[in-house]
């Protein structure tokens, strides 16, 4: 059975700390890892990773991903309030006509002033 | 370019009452998707459509049923309302694949939810 597994569940930092979100993933066919960040409404996109070992940058968060290993981090420095959220993250598999997505359950991450 | 929206936002239902939530996008993709949404359990698929006319079931399909009569559209039925399909729920739609793994394809986009309340 595919599986995704988030760590931790959740995790309050201070603003200015610098968090490191976890994901695993033990799954037959892996074409591609997402990361989404949901603010009590609709998930949104935030990066998506398919080689091993090649950063993805967006402002203060960054991702990547090791194939061999089966996991990836993202990284948010200088967390801000804003960050405040749950950080979804997804595997696609192959084949890729379907491309279902498998979640993991997510992180809370809350940020306090 | 609305992308992709979800009717109603908000919605309580008796057990043993039938309604249906639709999902419209507008960004042309072939594939949509209906998720539920509950504390602790991640995003779950339900069913999904990979083009106008086709449905297929996903994890949770139970008490479920889709139509994808056009393709902007996704419905999803419930027939008979059970306590336990009081959840969130989610639709996303997605291009289809245009090349290899390092295309963004894989990306689903989602609609801002319904929050479903059966008593």
């Amino acid at each position: 059975e595919d599986k995704v597994v988030q760590s931790p569940l959740s995790l309050v930092v201070h603003e200015g700390d610098t968090v490191t979100l976890n994901c695993s993933y033990e799954v037959t066919n892996f074409r591609s890892l997402l990361w989404y960040k949901q603010e009590k409404k609709a998930p949104t996109f935030l990066f998506m990773l398919t080689s091993s070992g090649i950063e993805k940058k967006s402002g203060r968060l960054s991702s990547i991903l090791d194939k061999k290993e089966l996991f990836s981090i993202l990284n948010i420095t200088a967390t801000q309030t804003g960050d405040s959220a749950v950080y979804l993250c997804a595997v696609a598999l192959l084949p890729g006509a379907n491309s279902k997505l498998t979640f993991g359950k997510g992180i809370t991450l809350s940020v306090r002033p | 370019n609305a992308g992709v929206t979800q009717t109603p936002k908000f919605r309580v239902l008796k057990t043993g009452q039938s309604m249906t939530l639709l999902c419209a996008q507008d960004m042309n993709h072939e594939y949509m998707y209906w998720y539920r949404q509950d504390p602790g359990m991640g995003l779950r698929l339900i069913h999904y459509s990979v083009g106008e006319g086709t449905t297929a079931k996903g994890e949770v399909p139970d008490g479920y049923n889709v139509s994808r009569l056009k393709k902007q559209n996704f419905l999803l039925g419930l027939e008979s309302a059970a306590p336990s399909q009081t959840s969130v729920y989610f639709c996303a739609s997605r291009d289809r694949l245009a090349g290899g793994a390092s295309s963004s394809t894989d990306t689903q986009y989602f609609g801002p939810g319904t929050r479903l309340t059966v008593l």
